[in-house]
């Protein structure tokens, strides 16, 4: 176990609706990352937050928003589903400071109808 | 445009056999390439990271290869086991992922089986 939580396990929307996903970090960790993987692919990167600023983005359209609080959980915002956004969501966190090693969440899977 | 691939995409072994997962990338320009382990229902787990200076690097039963010149990494598993099975994954890294994780490339995985 890596000791990153993710909430909720699974979730079912429909097209137009907004969801939250959340995400508690590893003890002592001041970076969250967030990925997005669809069936039989590979994670994408979403963005990342240090320091409750976002520190970098993906290929991803504004409607994917996050923030990271200063307990370093953090939130990824998702509004405007589409069909498309049914997918894995992925978590992880890691010391800015340290090596690039991220502990990742169990995800969240998301289906919109 | 980095572009990661992974053959095969599903692997099925019996218990006790070796084996070799293959990555490829289509640029060499990396800093470094992570082995990734992904159970059904759960996170990705590290399991290797070889710096971009390095040939090789060693965890247990496993051992990851990368040859930057060629595009491949190779992740050998000795004597597998049942628990084994999962999801592996590559992901290439073209900077530090402190600095810009959105250079992180993952590959598509494959599925590998051990038979009891």
């Amino acid at each position: 176990e890596t000791g990153v939580t993710q909430s909720p396990t699974h979730l079912i929307k429909t097209r137009g609706q907004q969801v939250t996903l959340r995400c508690s970090s590893q003890s002592g960790h001041n970076t969250v990352s967030w990925y997005q993987q669809a069936l039989g692919q590979g994670p994408q990167f979403i963005f990342q937050y240090y320091r409750e600023e976002e520190n970098g983005r993906g290929n991803f359209p504004p409607r994917f928003s996050g923030l990271q609080f200063p307990n370093y959980s953090s939130e990824l915002n998702v509004n405007a589903l589409e069909l498309d956004d049914s997918a894995l969501y992925l978590c992880a966190s890691s010391l800015y400071q340290g090596p690039d090693t991220q502990y990742f969440g169990p995800g969240t899977r998301l289906t919109v109808l | 445009k980095q572009e990661v691939t992974q053959i095969p995409a599903a692997l099925s072994v019996p218990e006790g056999e070796n084996l070799v997962l293959n990555c490829s990338f289509t640029d060499s320009a990396i800093y470094n390439l992570q082995w990734f382990r992904q159970d059904p229902g759960k996170g990705l787990t590290s399991l290797l990271l070889i710096q971009s200076s390095q040939r090789e690097q060693t965890s247990g039963r496993l051992n990851a290869s990368l040859d930057k010149s060629s595009g491949r990494s190779t992740l050998y598993i000795a004597a597998s086991q049942p628990g084994d099975s999962a999801t592996y994954l590559c992901a290439v890294s073209k900077t530090s992922m402190k600095t810009s994780y959105d250079k992180v490339i993952f590959g598509p995985g494959t599925s590998l089986s051990v038979i009891p």
